[in-house]
């Protein structure tokens, strides 16, 4: 089985600074890795996905990540934090089932505040 | 296009009481997957349909949890005898296909007292 871990539970920006949330996924196979964001009592948005090709993976709302395979990780950043990026994160691996299904396997999140 | 809807969103129940919760995914999504969120942590798999079949339901948590998709449309998960540990948030996630992106709802709130 996969997993996934988020460093920081929480993590806390100055408003226009710079948004670094970890990621480090095991996998016995390539992955296909995602981030989720999370408002407040809403389902999961999806952010970015890495499948295959370019390591570097623009996303939604400024953020990008960037797959390393030599360090199993993927980490999400921001260069400058707004106020509404207040929210919980979460990386996940796509993890295949016996039955050639898949499912996601997620990190704990990390829950993100912005200073004004 | 409308996303995933479920309903209810919320859902207060007393402990050994039923409860059913319905998803309606992506309409042209023929996999059905669902999660636990309990609080503080990420979405847990449960189980997951393609069409009306269910392919995976050995990380349902108990016996007392079950799930359907009759006609590979909507989906209905079941717990039945609810006990407080059941409190949490079920997110229900359709997708085109194996290993496309899944697209979440809004998710039911349950708490039992």
């Amino acid at each position: 089985a996969q997993s996934v871990t988020q460093l920081g539970s929480h993590v806390s920006v100055s408003e226009g600074a710079l948004v670094l949330l970890r990621c480090n996924y095991s996998s016995s196979v390539p992955p296909y890795l995602f981030w989720y964001v999370q408002y407040p009592n809403q389902g999961l948005q999806l952010l970015l996905k890495y499948t295959t090709g370019a390591t570097l993976v623009k996303g939604i709302n400024g953020f990008e990540a960037e797959f390393k395979k030599s360090e199993t990780s993927f980490h999400l950043t921001k260069p400058s934090a707004h106020m509404s990026d207040a929210a919980e994160y979460f990386c996940a691996v796509s993890d295949r089932l016996n039955n050639a299904g898949n499912m996601l396997t997620f990190g704990g999140g990390t829950r993100l505040m912005v200073k004004p | 296009d409308t996303g995933v809807s479920q309903d209810p969103r919320h859902k207060i129940t007393k402990r050994g009481q039923n409860v059913t919760f319905r998803c309606d995914p992506i309409s042209e999504h023929n996999r059905l997957y669902w999660y636990r969120q309990t609080l503080g942590q990420g979405p847990e798999f449960l189980t997951y349909f393609q069409n009306e079949a269910q392919l995976e339901k050995s990380r349902l948590l108990s016996d007392r949890f079950s799930a359907e998709r009759p006609k590979g449309s909507f989906s209905t998960l079941e717990i039945q005898r609810t006990e407080q540990g059941d409190s949490a948030m079920y997110l229900c996630a359709s997708s085109l296909g194996t290993r496309e992106t899944q697209y979440f709802g809004p998710g039911t709130r349950l708490l039992v007292l």
